[in-house]
């Protein structure tokens, strides 16, 4: 079965400090992965997603910026947080090609910027 | 005009009552719609998804379909306190991207 993890779980930072979260997907070969913002009593924000290694389309212009190095890993990352910043950050998965579009999430990073 | 939307809720139906759930969508094209539920501080989790127009049943849960209308709906039957979450519809969009309305807040009273 697939499982996605997503760390840290929790993450407090200063303002202009820089950013790295991590998304991995198990029991799977070459999903479409997707980065999704959530702020504070809001929907869900797509801010990336990836068909592919190395293959990052943005929804939303911003500070922010994500990598795939690897088949079943994606990254968000910031070189300067804002504290606009703050807010549930979610990396969900799909079949590659499939009919469906459905998506899974992860358990999910909640970013504090102060 | 929004492209999916929901109402915001808060929803409050007492123990045992059938709680229905809106979602209304804007593009014509979309062929895959979505239920997931969303508790306080978690991740959201898929609960059914519909593609043909009607109803779709999986246990206290009927997804109801109408295309023409361009709506979607969610019927929680014998409603429990557990079912207390935010519910969010999510419709499908162009390059296998989803949509997601704003979510709406259910509360189940004892």
């Amino acid at each position: 079965s697939q499982t996605i993890h997503q760390w840290p779980a929790t993450l407090v930072q200063p303002v202009g400090s820089p950013l790295s979260l991590e998304c991995t997907v198990e029991g799977t070969s070459n999903p479409n992965l997707y980065w999704y913002r959530q702020a504070a009593g809001r929907g869900l924000q797509l801010l990336f997603y990836s068909v592919g290694i190395g293959q990052i389309s943005s929804e939303v212009p911003q500070n922010l910026s994500a990598s795939r190095p690897q088949d079943r890993q994606f990254i968000l990352s910031s070189k300067k947080l804002l504290l606009s910043d703050s807010g549930f950050y979610l990396c969900a998965w799909s079949v590659e090609g499939g009919s469906t579009d459905t998506q899974y999430f992860g358990p999910g990073t909640r970013l504090t910027v102060l | 005009q929004k492209e999916v939307e929901q109402n915001s809720g808060p929803l409050s139906v007492p123990e045992g009552a059938i709680a229905s759930l809106n979602c209304t969508y804007s593009d014509r094209g979309s062929q895959s719609f979505f239920w997931y539920r969303q508790y306080s501080g978690k991740s959201p989790e898929l609960i059914m998804f519909i593609y043909s127009n009607g109803d779709k049943e999986d246990g206290r849960f009927t997804a109801q379909l109408n295309k023409a209308s361009q709506y979607v709906s969610l019927l929680i039957r014998d409603s429990q306190p557990s079912d207390s979450a935010t519910y969010l519809c999510a419709v499908s969009g162009r390059g296998g991207k989803l949509i997601f309305g704003q979510g709406t807040e259910l509360s189940v009273k004892p």
